[in-house]
């Protein structure tokens, strides 16, 4: 079974641009994560969606946004993009929304704002 | 707030030395837990998980977690450590709701032959 899949695997963009990731879950995973990771801060969710709704969203600005399509797979979208944007992204599939999930991730997008 | 807290930022022993790495977190209901590690170059593998039952977890690689319901800890063990576990390791909880995974900010582990 194929795991999670994010593409680009590595991003450079300058200030101000917008920039879209995409991950595809695992085959059968409907609910896909968002999360920033960077040295110091860890992991921070950015948000979750399943079925093609969002359904929790973490502590970031409207600049940050995603989205399901019917397939599962997902697209989150950055605009006007600051350097403090930089940093690895990654997604998170699993199953569905019950309580005992165990996420699994993909190997992120790298992000440099220069 | 829900939060998770490892106090370990950055660890290093040497092959064949015992590993604890701590993990703390605050919420007063029923939590999931998790230990991710994250190796160079590579994404995050899930090492262990407890839902309920036996508070002591077995996972791969020979590691181990303890949850303390009244410490509200689940700190990860491993008896004796080698050069291959040199990663990053996450501790993270999952609400009993479902809400959202949180997770710590990383205990950087460096094992030196």
């Amino acid at each position: 079974k194929a795991g999670v899949t994010q593409t680009p695997r590595y991003l450079i963009k300058t200030r101000g641009q917008q920039v879209t990731l995409s991950c595809s879950p695992i085959s059968g995973h409907r609910s896909v994560s968002w999360y920033q990771q960077t040295p110091g801060q860890g992991l921070q969710f950015l948000f979750e969606y399943f079925s093609e709704t969002q359904r929790n969203k973490g502590n970031f600005p409207g600049r940050f946004s995603g989205r399901q399509f019917s397939n599962s797979r997902s697209e989150m979208n950055v605009s006007t993009l600051e350097l403090g944007d930089s940093a690895l992204y990654l997604c998170a599939s699993s199953l569905a929304l019950t309580s005992r999930r165990s996420p699994f991730f993909g190997p992120g997008t790298r992000l440099t704002v220069l | 707030a829900q939060s998770v807290s490892q106090h370990n930022h950055h660890v290093i022993l040497s092959e064949a030395a015992s590993l604890e790495l701590g993990c703390n977190y605050s919420y007063g209901g029923t939590v999931n837990l998790f230990w991710y590690v994250q190796y160079p170059g590579q994404h995050l593998q899930l090492l262990l998980k407890y839902f309920s039952g036996d508070p002591l977890v077995k996972g791969i690689k020979g590691f181990e977690a303890e949850f303390i319901k009244s410490k509200f800890s689940f700190n990860l063990r491993k008896p004796s450590v080698q050069w291959s576990d040199t990663a990053e390791y996450f501790c993270a909880i999952d609400l009993s709701t479902g809400n959202q995974f949180y997770f710590g900010t990383g205990t950087s582990l460096t094992v030196i032959p």
